[in-house]
């Protein structure tokens, strides 16, 4: 069955980076798009970017622009999402999420990972 | 940017009810590209319905979806105690973007 599995919660410090991981098992990695989606505690879902694991090219949404990378490790099914500039607005649970093959809905999600950033 | 507006921010329903959940796009979606995801607490959101009215697998025949252009709803017909949780839209039409989400609390 499919599976995504996020890495586990980090604190880091106000203008820290911090680098999550998604390990994706049950299907061809390659063959479809994985987005990354924010959530604030109590707060609703805000759509990051994607990136095409075959090719490697992204799509990030503007607010996140410069702040935000998106890369991949084909040899270990493996997606990944940096961000940078940290700051206490970024206290949220990040998750990826596959992207259907025959529409653009997002049909699998990992697990999430909280990231607190604390002084 | 395509905006959606979700209401009511919280519907208070007994099991049983039928639910209806509206989802308002700030301008038409194409192809009916709407989709709906439940999240409860501690949880990812899953998929319920995409393309505006179809089921993602394995989801229960009482969830229903319909509309297009720029309105559209989400129908539970009975709701059931595991259906409370929080429910968002989102179009993926022209990038990707959610809605603020509506609660369902039981009454």
């Amino acid at each position: 069955q499919v599976q995504l599995v996020q890495s586990g919660a980090e604190v880091k410090k106000p203008g820290a980076s911090v680098k999550v991981s998604c390990k994706a098992s049950g299907y061809t990695f390659t063959g479809y798009h994985l987005h990354w989606v924010r959530q604030a505690p109590g707060q609703g879902l805000e759509w990051m970017g994607r990136i095409n694991p075959n090719s490697g090219g992204t799509e990030y949404a503007q607010k996140f622009q410069g702040r935000v990378t998106m890369t991949r490790d084909t040899s270990i099914s493996t997606a990944y999402m940096e961000l940078t500039r940290l700051t206490s607005d970024d206290i949220v649970v990040f998750y990826c999420a596959r992207e259907s093959w025959d529409d653009r809905s997002f049909d699998s999600w990992g697990q999430g990972t909280l990231v607190t950033v604390s002084s | 940017e395509i905006v959606l507006t979700q209401s009511p921010g919280t519907l208070s329903l007994s099991p049983g009810e039928r639910a209806t959940l509206s989802c308002r796009a700030s301008q038409s979606v194409s192809s009916s590209d709407l989709a709906w995801y439940q999240q409860k607490p501690g949880q990812a959101p899953r998929l319920l319905i995409y393309g505006a009215s179809s089921r993602a697998t394995g989801i229960p025949d009482r969830f229903s979806g319909s509309g297009s252009g720029t309105d559209f709803t989400l129908t539970i017909s009975r709701l059931e105690p595991e259906d409370f949780a929080v429910y968002y839209c989102q179009q993926y039409g022209s990038s990707w973007t959610f809605g603020q989400g509506t609660k369902m609390e039981i009454k």
